[in-house]
């Protein structure tokens, strides 16, 4: 398995929902990666962690939380969001140090 | 902090024609060097690398790429490109041991 899986595809919330986008990877990766990516924009760093423990942040507003639960799974806990966060959320993983190989994205539309 | 740039945001080609994508970095010293291509609809996948050894590098699809490093540059070149190619093409550079710093990016279009 060399992917990396991202649910959901599309996710529309108002700014009041909680929701939160998931990641698996079961490639042995140690390294896992939040990156948002605006309309005909380079990805930007969010989050990385490293054997499950937040190493990167890139100063992201606290509306948005990472969790690692296990090697294999990231999630991003979204809560309160603005107009403007909507975006394409790539995640991402890696062994340290490594290629990143990334998942097709959560679209995200906040209303 | 590193930042990349990438000089051409819109290329149109027909097909057959030589492609050459421009990118270049701020930060010298040691430095781990991507392509990455997105093709419409679909995920981000990596074309080629560079970490060490021959500074030209080929990857998938019959792209190559060519590491100077006094002139802080990682060139994308494919001879002759396809409708297929159609894509955005990042280049990419670390910083650090887990970061990427992408580029912003350059939209090719290959007409038939």
């Amino acid at each position: 398995d060399t992917e990396v899986t991202q649910t959901p595809k599309h996710l529309v919330m108002g700014m009041t929902n909680k929701k939160s986008l998931k990641c698996e990877q079961h490639m042995g990766h140690r390294a896992m990666y939040w990156y948002k990516q605006k309309a005909k924009k380079p990805p930007e760093l969010m989050f990385v962690y490293s054997y499950e423990k937040l190493s990167i942040n890139e100063s992201v507003p606290s509306r948005f939380s990472p969790e690692c639960p296990n090697s294999s799974l990231l999630n991003l806990h979204l809560h309160a969001l603005q107009p403007e966060d909507s975006a394409l959320y790539l995640c991402a993983s890696s062994q340290l140090g490594q290629v990143l190989t990334f998942g097709a994205g959560s679209r995200l539309t906040v209303l | 902090a590193q930042s990349v740039s990438q000089h051409n945001h819109h290329v149109i080609l027909s097909e057959a024609a030589s492609l050459e994508l421009g990118c270049n970095y701020s930060y010298g010293g040691t430095v781990n060097l991507f392509w990455y291509v997105q093709y419409p609809g679909q995920h981000l996948q990596l074309l080629l690398k560079y970490f060490s050894g021959d500074p030209l590098v080929k990857g998938i699809k019959g792209f190559e790429a060519e590491f100077i490093k006094s002139k802080f540059s990682f060139n994308l070149r494919k001879p002759s490109v396809q409708w297929s190619d159609t894509a955005e093409y990042f280049c990419a550079v670390n910083e650090g041991f887990q970061k990427l710093v992408f580029g912003t990016g350059t939209r090719l279009l290959v007409s038939p």
